[in-house]
């Protein structure tokens, strides 16, 4: 059964702070691995996916890796910014079952 | 587009009730799914459906039906609600199967079963 591990649970930093986010999966038959954002009382806004042969993609500010084999990514958010506070989810899309399995997420809050 | 939107956005029922929780995505997208979110849970996934008139059950189907008779809505049913079903319920669709599989998901419904 896949699992997905978010470290850490929650983090805060002060603004400008450069962070790194880690997801780690214990199947690696996976189709791709997408990272997602989500405010309190809000959906899950998508911040970037990954697809399984690929090592790593960028957006803006935001930088996702993935390691397929040893089962992890890491989502590096440059100059954090107060507006960058929220919870942080990752999810892998099974190459089985037709599902995304998440992870708990990481609740970052960035302080100004 | 409106991308994937979800009615209603509240919900309080009492036990035994049953309702329709609705779902509708305006990118032709094939993929529909439903997850429920609950605190220590995090989110897991009730029904998917791969395309109009297929359907499946997730991880945690029990106490909910689902039917998809076109591409564009993917209603999910709860036939007798109990305490256990409150939850954030989340639809999620997707175009394709696969590495290009990004899934766009609702702004969610909020539900309370007393």
């Amino acid at each position: 059964k896949q699992e997905v591990t978010q470290i850490p649970a929650a983090l805060s930093v002060p603004e400008g702070e450069n962070l790194v986010l880690n997801c780690s999966f214990t199947d690696s038959a996976i189709y791709n691995l997408q990272w997602f954002r989500q405010d309190p009382g809000k959906g899950l806004t998508s911040l970037l996916l990954i697809q399984s042969s690929q090592r790593e993609q960028t957006s803006g500010r935001l930088n996702a890796s993935l390691d397929k084999s040893s089962g992890r990514s890491t989502l590096y958010i440059a100059a954090s910014q107060p507006g960058d506070s929220a919870t942080y989810l990752c999810a892998v899309y099974m190459e089985y079952g037709n599902k995304l399995v998440f992870g708990a997420g990481t609740i970052l809050r960035v302080k100004s | 587009n409106a991308g994937v939107t979800q009615t209603p956005k509240f919900q309080v029922l009492k036990t035994g009730q049953s309702m329709t929780l609705q779902c509708a995505q305006d990118m032709n997208h094939e993929y529909m799914s439903w997850y429920r979110q609950d605190p220590g849970m995090g989110l897991r996934l009730i029904h998917y459906s791969v395309g109009a008139g297929i359907t499946d059950q997730g991880e945690v189907p029990n106490g909910y039906n689902v039917s998809r008779s076109t591409t564009e809505d993917f209603p999910l049913r709860l036939l007798s609600a109990a305490p256990s079903q409150t939850s954030v319920y989340f639809c999620a669709s997707s175009y394709s199967r696969g590495t290009m599989n990004e899934q766009f998901f609702g702004p969610g419904t909020r539900l309370t079963v007393l």
